[in-house]
């Protein structure tokens, strides 16, 4: 069955430290893939995409993420974090040619002013 | 991006009571869906709501327990029936439109049945 991996379940950083959240999916068919955030009392937010192109993309706020194809992964990254990223972050992958979108567990970020 | 409402925000039902969700689209879409976020889980897709025909339930999703309307192409209504504390959890409204293939979401709406 299809199934999207967020191994890092929660993660605690400082301030200006590097983020990097891991995304694994099970499917070997082209795939769109999604980046969501949902901010502390607000709803879920597009962060980036992908469809196809350039592997790194970027997104709002200084994300970004790069698909790497062989390792099934889709990992977003941010060099300096905020405190304003505290938040719950959501891998979520679409087949392509479908409508469905399957979510990864997500990962609970927490960044210490 | 299609901007989305629903209402309620949040309710606490009793057992055996049915809740109806509404969830409104501020431009026509081509598809709604609506998803279930239980507590420490993913979401899962419940049903695609499609205008004019009923709903398409995913596995383990049935119209007896979900009944869903779509009447027009901005709006969709959700309904738990007989809930049981199982059912308590966060409900989500999305929608896609024909143009970008990217989902934008709704803010919920967090049952809690007793």
């Amino acid at each position: 069955a299809q199934s999207v991996s967020q191994h890092n379940h929660h993660v605690i950083l400082s301030e200006a430290a590097s983020l990097e959240l891991g995304c694994n999916y099970s499917y070997g068919g082209t795939v769109n893939l999604f980046w969501y955030v949902q901010y502390p009392g607000q709803h879920l937010q597009l962060l980036l995409k992908y469809f196809s192109g350039d592997p790194l993309v970027k997104g709002i706020k200084g994300f970004e993420a790069e698909f790497i194809k062989s390792k099934f992964s889709f990992n977003l990254r941010k060099p300096s974090v905020q405190w304003s990223d505290t938040a719950e972050y959501f891998c979520a992958v679409n087949p392509s040619g479908t409508y469905k979108y399957i979510f990864g567990t997500g990962t609970r970020l927490k960044v210490l002013a | 991006s299609a901007v989305i409402s629903q209402k309620p925000s949040r309710d606490i039902c009793q057992r055996g009571t049915s809740l109806t969700i509404q969830c409104q689209v501020d431009s026509q879409v081509t598809m709604m869906f609506w998803y279930r976020q239980q507590p420490g889980q993913s979401l899962t897709l419940i049903a695609t709501a499609n205008q004019g025909s009923e709903a398409t339930y995913e596995s383990g999703f049935v119209i007896d327990k979900f009944p869903i309307s779509r009447p027009n192409l901005t709006f969709s209504t959700l309904t738990v029936s007989n809930m049981s504390p199982e059912d308590s959890s966060i409900y989500l409204c999305s929608s896609k439109d024909a143009v970008q293939e990217t989902q934008y979401f709704g803010p919920g709406t967090r049952l809690l049945v007793l």
